[in-house]
């Protein structure tokens, strides 16, 4: 079973556009993370949730929604896609208590905005 | 803020040869150091760890210690094979709260030649 798993592995779609991006982990982790990485390999923390509750919001536009219905899971809503928002978004979860601090992190979404 | 600096890539070896990845860091407080690995195509993975000064982190044949006196975390491997072609990625915790977020270094990529 995969421990973190996210959906789609790609997404293709044009300027404007709303899309969502879903993410869940099976290892009853607290914790829930979103990152972004840019074509350079750059990787940068946009959100995390804790038990669903917001904890870390890094100065991302509010076109971005993070959504945790319950601990499991943590979505990803973008409204009005640009073409800035081309990169590939990594979900990721722990349990920083209790496995020091290690990230377990999904395969990733492509986002590609023509 | 905290941050990490890695070299950069991309770093083309022999099989065979020696690696090192330079990993140096500005933190306030007593972060943990990491490094993380991500092959083509998924996400990252934890390589080896280490949590306090004069720590040595090791798996697969990389190792890597924390030195506080130079604010680094370099990242060694003796003879490195075709399979660790790869992204690398230094990163650090956030020593002073307990969100379990990780500020990661722009990666680096390897590549091992036959």
């Amino acid at each position: 079973d995969t421990a973190v798993s996210q959906t789609p592995k790609y997404l293709v779609t044009q300027m404007g556009n709303d899309k969502s991006i879903k993410c869940e982990q099976n290892l009853g982790h607290d914790t829930m993370y979103w990152y972004k990485q840019d074509s350079k390999k750059f990787l940068k923390i946009m959100f995390s949730y804790n038990n669903k509750e917001l904890i870390i919001n890094e100065t991302v536009p509010n076109r971005f929604s993070p959504k945790s219905p319950d601990k499991a899971h943590l979505n990803l809503h973008i409204n009005s896609l640009e073409l800035g928002d081309s990169a590939v978004y990594f979900c990721a979860s722990s349990q920083p208590q209790t496995t020091n601090e290690k990230l377990f992190f999904g395969s990733g979404t492509q986002l590609s905005v023509l | 803020g905290d941050s990490v600096t890695q070299m950069e890539g991309p770093v083309t070896l022999s099989e065979e040869a020696f690696l090192t990845i330079n990993c140096t860091y500005t933190a306030t407080g007593y972060p943990s150091l990491f490094w993380y690995v991500q092959y083509p195509g998924e996400g990252l993975q934890l390589l080896l760890k280490a949590t306090k000064a004069d720590d040595k982190g090791s798996n697969k044949g990389f190792e890597a210690t924390y030195r506080k006196e130079t604010t680094s975390f370099h990242l060694e491997k003796g003879s490195v094979q075709v399979s660790d072609s790869a992204v690398y990625f230094c990163a650090l915790s956030d020593g002073s709260s307990n969100t379990g977020k990780l500020i990661f270094g722009q990666g680096t990529t390897l590549q091992v030649k036959p």
